[in-house]
């Protein structure tokens, strides 16, 4: 199993630009969700999804759209990009559902920086 | 919403030595885990312990629910232990949300 992988590893995009990263998964979990993680802090929710078809907001997600198509693939989009969206962005999955055995686990990262 | 503090936040030790790590939280919570960001970025997740106590090599993590904290013991630290450990907690309900906590930084010298 390659676990949980994300793609580009590095991004940098000008003010206004789009882009979408990349998140898929090869356990058939069924819980995926982005979290960004910005400098000396731990990392925040921006969305998650609880099943293909179904996301849902979490702390942080003005600036960002998510859809799930896919148990595999969870993209997360940035519409017109901006400085303050310039951090490092963790996709994670678990097993979900009705599960009592719910340990997340996390991608590599994208380093993603606005100028 | 759920606080999650950890202390200390930051550490320094010399090789060999002991640590205790402490994870605070406010609220009642589903599970619990244990993460540590290497000085790459990568999150490795260490324990899923939402009660009890876990060990695996040099690291344990006991979590005490009823009473709402976790804490993770390294013994005879190595310089690759450096870098910031997380805890993280899942509040109830129908979805795996983790609320992070602000990470202890540790600084192992040779």
């Amino acid at each position: 199993n390659a676990g949980v992988t994300q793609t580009p590893k590095f991004q940098v995009l000008k003010t206004g630009q789009s882009m979408t990263l990349q998140c898929a998964q090869d356990m058939n979990h069924e819980y995926m969700s982005w979290y960004r993680q910005d400098p000396g802090m731990g990392l925040r929710l921006i969305h998650y999804s609880v099943g293909a078809g179904i996301t849902d907001q979490g702390e942080v997600p003005n600036g960002y759209n998510v859809s799930r198509s896919t148990t595999e693939d969870f993209p997360l989009r940035l519409l017109s990009a901006a400085p303050s969206q310039t951090s490092v962005y963790f996709c994670a999955s678990s097993q979900g559902g009705a599960s009592v055995y719910n340990e997340q686990f996390f991608g590599p990262g994208t380093r993603l920086t606005v100028l | 919403g759920i606080q999650v503090e950890q202390s200390p936040p930051d550490l320094i030790l010399q090789e060999g030595a002991n640590s205790t790590l402490r994870c605070n939280f406010s609220d009642s919570v589903n599970n619990l885990q244990w993460f540590h960001q290497n000085p790459w970025g990568q999150l490795i997740n260490l324990f899923y312990i939402p009660s009890g106590t876990k060990q695996n090599g040099r690291l344990s993590a006991t979590t005490v629910a009823t009473e709402r904290y976790s804490l993770l013991y390294i013994s005879s630290s190595q310089t690759t232990d450096s870098g910031v450990y997380f805890c993280a907690v899942r509040l109830g309900g129908n979805t795996d949300k983790l609320i992070f906590g602000t990470g202890t930084r540790l600084q192992v010298f040779p």
